[in-house]
């Protein structure tokens, strides 16, 4: 079956300075995939979406690569602020309208 | 514009207890989903829906049922409520299969 990691250890990173969030996928070939964030206490919210023909997407100060031989997909936050905490969701598309996510990655930007 | 809506936003139950959780959309999209969230395990889909009067089930859909009588409207139903299935519930709304939109989710106890 699919499987989705991201790193179950939580991220703290340093205000100014560039989260770096993996995901790992196995057993399938998605044509998209998809970063959400999720606040504590609140439902995902979409953020970014990659086809499996672009390599990089960006938006401000986002950034999502995809690797579909690595079957990987790293999500930066530059310039990274207090505000950014929150944990992260990737999120694959299986075919027939059917989206399976990772347990997420939890960011702490410390100012 | 609401986006999605659920209701209740907690419940508790005692096991054997029934109780329909309710998910409303005022975007017009084709496609709604229901998700439970447990710690550590991320999102599972538990039934979806394609459009109106069409249901599906997704990764774990035992112990529940759905129906989207309206195009706005995805109910999910717990027959006999088991400790197993006190969660986080999110109900979702898409108008291609991507870029999800969530509500802000139930908390519901079994005891």
């Amino acid at each position: 079956s699919q499987k989705i990691e991201q790193n179950s250890e939580a991220l703290n990173i340093q205000e100014g300075k560039t989260a770096t969030l993996t995901c790992n996928y196995t057993n399938y070939s998605p044509a998209y995939l998809q970063w959400y964030r999720q606040d504590p206490g609140r439902g995902p919210v979409f953020l970014l979406l990659i086809r499996e023909n672009e390599k990089e997407k960006r938006k401000e100060r986002l950034k999502v690569t995809f690797d579909t031989t690595l079957k990987q997909s790293l999500f930066h936050i530059t310039a990274s602020q207090p505000a950014d905490s929150a944990t992260y969701l990737c999120a694959l598309d299986t075919g027939g309208f059917k989206t399976i996510f990772g347990a997420g990655t939890r960011l702490f930007v410390k100012a | 514009n609401a986006g999605v809506t659920q209701t209740p936003k907690f419940r508790v139950l005692k096991t054997g207890q029934s109780m329909t959780l309710l998910c409303a959309q005022d975007m017009n999209h084709e496609y709604m989903y229901w998700y439970r969230q447990d710690p550590g395990m991320g999102l599972r889909l538990i039934h979806y829906s394609v459009g109106e009067g069409t249901t599906a089930k997704g990764e774990v859909p035992d112990g529940y049922n759905v129906s989207r009588l309206k195009k706005q409207n995805f109910l999910l139903g717990l027959e006999s409520a088991a400790p197993s299935q006190t969660s986080v519930y999110f109900c979702a709304s898409s108008s291609e299969g991507f870029q999800q939109f969530f509500g802000p989710g139930t908390r519901l106890t079994v005891l």
